[in-house]
């Protein structure tokens, strides 16, 4: 699976916009990008994976570069309880293995 | 009620003693893991089962075992523990038909003493 890199840390202020970057230029073609975060000490929670093209839900959009090597989480209005680490995650969806690579991630703090 | 639950939430335990952590699920799903989390370390695989037939061992199944009683149950047991086994331990469910995105349970925190 490709790896990536996140920044280690950043601060958001509530209510704001929340991008968080992601290079995985080492990505696959069929690999994709998941997002999952993590409140301290309680389990990941998923958020949002895509192939090549944006994708939103109720929590996030994910927007993923035409050459699919880096992508950006969007957390739309960052409230307080935003506030963890976030992982980006590249693997190929159907692989055997089933395993997720989880790296340091980004600590995201979001502040009154 | 939440969908993969763990039990127990906390556990002290001595070095020498077998407990086991359990895991249950609601999600339908065929794939069950278990993973370690350390401080600084992320997280680790432990074992996964792909159904209940189906036991593999992930990348640091030394000390551990695993059984899956049903498709809905996942336990780890701890044969012999060990302080390097105080850890955060969870569980995970996924499935083919959701592209393989894993949920997780809100995990057991094991001290060894």
């Amino acid at each position: 699976d490709a790896k990536t890199t996140q920044p280690p840390s950043m601060d958001c202020a509530e209510g704001r916009a929340a991008n968080l970057p992601c290079n995985h230029s080492t990505i696959s073609g069929n690999e994709y990008v998941y997002w999952y975060r993590q409140i301290h000490s309680q389990g990941p929670q998923y958020i949002i994976h895509g192939l090549k093209n944006n994708e939103t839900n109720e929590m996030a959009s994910l927007i993923i570069t035409e050459d699919r090597k880096s992508s950006t989480l969007i957390l739309p209005h960052a409230t307080l309880r935003d506030t963890a680490v976030y992982y980006c995650i590249v693997r190929v969806a159907t692989d055997s293995w089933g395993k997720f690579q989880f790296g340091a991630g980004t600590q995201v703090v979001v502040t009154p | 009620d939440a969908d993969v639950t763990q039990t127990p939430r906390n556990r002290i335990t001595k070095t020498g003693k077998r407990i086991m952590l359990e895991c249950s699920q609601t999600k339908g799903h065929d794939r069950m893991y278990w993973y370690r989390q350390d401080p600084g370390l992320g997280l680790r695989l432990i074992y996964y089962s792909f159904d209940v037939k189906d036991i593999n061992k992930g990348e640091i199944s030394d000390g551990y075992s695993v059984s899956r009683q049903a498709q809905a149950k996942f336990s780890l047991s701890l044969e012999s523990a060990i302080p390097n086994q105080t850890a955060l331990y969870f569980c995970a469910t996924s499935d083919y038909d959701t592209q393989e995105t894993q949920y997780f349970g809100p995990g057991t925190r094991l001290l060894v003493l």
